[in-house]
């Protein structure tokens, strides 16, 4: 079985500030991790993955996050929000396998304040 | 660019409608999904199919029904609407080549159509 754990339905920051959300998952297995953006009003994005190798992984936008075994954690950081940022942010876990198997998070929504 | 539309952005029954949402995907993608999303729920899968009249349940298949008769379209079928599944209804597909799985494809998502049932 797998979960994850999105902490913080809302957050807010400062344009030019640094994002943080955090993402912590559970997984019998050596987990697949994503990160996905949702503009209001449109459909879900791929912003990064995490499947093997190097446990930073940089995404679009200016995005990246850092999967930390020991921690279980798999955090989302860009050093300076955009006003353009603003939209809800989906953590997800996989086994190995299909997208079928992916669990979501659900979701922190990021206000940027100008 | 790979391209998920679905019929309606917005979408108003009554209880008891029989309701199809539809989905098509124009990059000749094997899988396709149906998820809904709601507020604190994140995304859950209600169903999803492998191969065209192939499908299988997902997390949450109860009040639902889909159909896949041809690669590109994928309908969502609400047998008799209820007023709990006035929700927002995402479709997406992804590659499907055999062994390859989320490490090597990606899933893409249409805009999501957005039910409420009356």
């Amino acid at each position: 079985a797998q979960s994850v754990t999105q902490l913080g339905s809302h957050v807010s920051v400062s344009e030019g500030a640094l994002v943080l959300l955090r993402c912590n998952y559970s997984s019998s297995v050596p987990p697949y991790l994503f990160w996905y953006v949702q503009y209001p009003n449109q459909g879900l994005q791929l912003l990064l993955k995490y499947t093997t190798g190097a446990t930073l992984v940089k995404g679009i936008n200016g995005f990246e996050a850092e999967f930390k075994k020991s921690e279980t954690s798999f955090h989302l950081t860009k050093p300076s929000a955009h006003m353009s940022d603003a939209a809800e942010y989906f953590c997800a876990v996989s086994p190995s396998g299909g997208y079928q198997k992916v669990t979501f998070g659900t979701g922190t929504k990021l206000q940027v304040i100008p | 660019d790979v391209k998920v539309t679905q019929s309606s952005r917005y979408l108003v029954k009554r209880t008891g409608e029989k309701v199809f949402l539809e989905c098509v995907q124009d990059m000749d993608h094997e899988n396709m999904f149906w998820y809904r999303q709601d507020p604190g729920l994140g995304l859950r899968l209600i169903y999803f199919s492998y191969d065209v009249k192939m499908k299988e349940k997902g997390d949450i298949p109860e009040g639902y029904s889909v159909s896949r008769e041809k690669k590109e379209r994928f309908s969502l079928i609400l047998e008799s609407a209820s007023t709990n599944q006035t929700s927002m209804y995402l479709c997406a597909s992804s590659t499907g080549t055999s062994g390859r799985g989320v490490e090597a494809d990606t899933q893409y998502f249409g805009p999501g159509t957005r039910l409420t049932v009356l």
